[in-house]
């Protein structure tokens, strides 16, 4: 019954690889997310999107892309991966407004590049 | 450039009262959101402000002062369980959610 769930949860993979994170979500809701959660612990936005706009966080590089398939899944690919993306990624969704704020985010995926 | 402060960390006493403040600097204000988040785990919605005053939720209240650009976490009778990161996010004139770096709360017994 889990309401946002995100595979896989860990991930250890080589510099250069291409690799996916999938996120569903069971809610119903609007608009999913992509966070990045470094060392530091600061949730910093990469995407935002539902079924009328993708917002793209411009500080992301464009090795990162999301990709929604239908309105409950928004997966995340990174080409290329670098040692800096070492991080864990937390996918969310949310309702629209007035809602937007109330995220449920999924346990998270913790990637290790080595 | 938008910007939300909270402290770092904070140590408080089981069975205390804590207050965790929150200041921010945001082009336009949609509401102000508290979150816990437990080490190795998601963040997970407390509270919700979007007019001045007090929001009270069982153990757990959240201020707002919109002119002054404040809030706080209020947590009282506190428990181990409570000891976490809380962070605290805005939503501004573009609905987007501008997040603090989070302040480790350190319950000790």
């Amino acid at each position: 019954d889990t309401a946002v769930s995100q595979t896989p949860k860990y991930l250890v993979t080589q510099m250069g690889n291409d690799k996916s994170i999938k996120c569903e979500q069971n809610l119903g809701h609007d608009t999913m997310y992509w966070y990045k959660q470094d060392s530091k612990k600061f949730l910093k936005i990469m995407f935002s999107y539902n079924n009328k706009e993708l917002i793209i966080n411009e500080t992301v590089p464009n090795r990162f892309s999301p990709k929604s398939p239908d309105k409950a899944h928004l997966n995340l690919h990174i080409n290329s991966l670098e040692l800096g993306d070492s991080a864990v990624y937390f996918c969310a969704s949310s309702q629209d407004a007035p809602d937007l704020g109330v995220l449920t985010f999924g346990a998270g995926s913790r990637l290790t590049v080595l | 450039g938008q910007n939300i402060d909270q402290p770092t960390e904070m140590t408080a006493t089981e069975g205390a009262i804590v207050q965790i403040n929150c200041t921010y600097q945001t082009s336009g204000f949609n509401g102000l959101f508290w979150y816990q988040q437990h080490a190795g785990e998601a963040p997970t919605f407390l509270s919700y402000n979007v007019l001045d005053g007090l929001e009270e939720k069982g153990r757990f209240s959240s201020f707002l002062s919109r002119s002054k650009g404040y809030s706080y976490l209020l947590l009282k009778e506190l428990q181990m369980k409570d000891s976490a990161s809380y962070l605290c996010a805005v939503r501004d004139s573009n609905y987007q959610l501008i997040w603090g770096a989070g302040t480790k709360l350190i319950i000790k017994p």
